[in-house]
């Protein structure tokens, strides 16, 4: 039973270019979170997906950043135009959301913007 | 505000000699407290989910005990592969994500 995958685990982008970080949940699961993890500040909540419906976005900044969970395909955190201070790692992770509130992590993708 | 603290920062222990981590949480209602593993470059790994005051889980050397303010991860007898920063999460009532802590970096020396 495959575990959380994400792709790529490692990107490299410019400043100003577009990231896109994808993340297909466990079999069985359909609800997806996006967590961003800095150096020194442990994990941060960035938005909560359904499929195709966006549940909290609460910790998402509001500019440049967006996320999606579509019908069929994986979910993707997309960063436009980015900025040094987007370099990080970026989990997600995925439950079933029926009555158990277990998350279960990716390995991960980490963003360096040069 | 809701509020994880993770003490201590970090705990160098030799082999075989236990000790405990603690989480102190500030919520206004929990409805589950979680603890996860995490060795470097790698995502979080899932361990316990405690719901309620006075429960208590056990894997292996790990022993995770919950009271209405905090949360204990002993660790008994440890081996140098137990050396990974462990995590600890609530999730408050009326909410569907997590809230973690800084964590503890654990290191076990043979």
């Amino acid at each position: 039973n495959a575990g959380v995958m994400q792709n790529p685990r490692h990107l490299v982008r410019r400043r100003g270019q577009e990231a896109r970080l994808r993340c297909s949940p466990m079999k069985g699961h359909s609800h997806v979170y996006w967590y961003r993890q800095l150096p020194e500040e442990g994990l941060k909540f960035m938005v909560y997906l359904q499929k195709e419906n966006i549940i909290d976005e609460s910790g998402m900044p509001k500019e440049r950043f967006s996320a999606e969970f579509p019908k069929e395909g994986p979910s993707i955190l997309r960063i436009q135009q980015v900025v040094r201070g987007d370099s990080a790692a970026y989990f997600c992770a995925s439950s079933t959301g029926t009555g158990s509130y277990e998350q279960y992590f990716g390995p991960g993708t980490r963003l360096t913007v040069t | 505000e809701d509020q994880v603290t993770q003490s201590p920062e970090a705990l160098r222990l030799q082999e075989g000699e236990s000790s405990s981590l603690n989480c102190s949480y500030t919520v206004s209602g929990l409805r589950g407290l979680f603890w996860y593993r995490q060795d470097p470059g790698k995502g979080p790994e899932f361990l316990f989910t405690l719901y309620s005051a006075g429960e208590e889980k056990e894997k292996e050397r790990l022993k995770a005990t919950l009271t209405k303010k905090e949360s204990f991860l002993h660790i008994t007898a440890p081996k140098p592969e137990d050396s990974a920063t462990y995590l600890c999460a609530v999730l408050p009532a009326g909410y569907s994500t997590l809230t973690f802590g800084k964590g503890t970096m654990l290191l076990v020396s043979p």
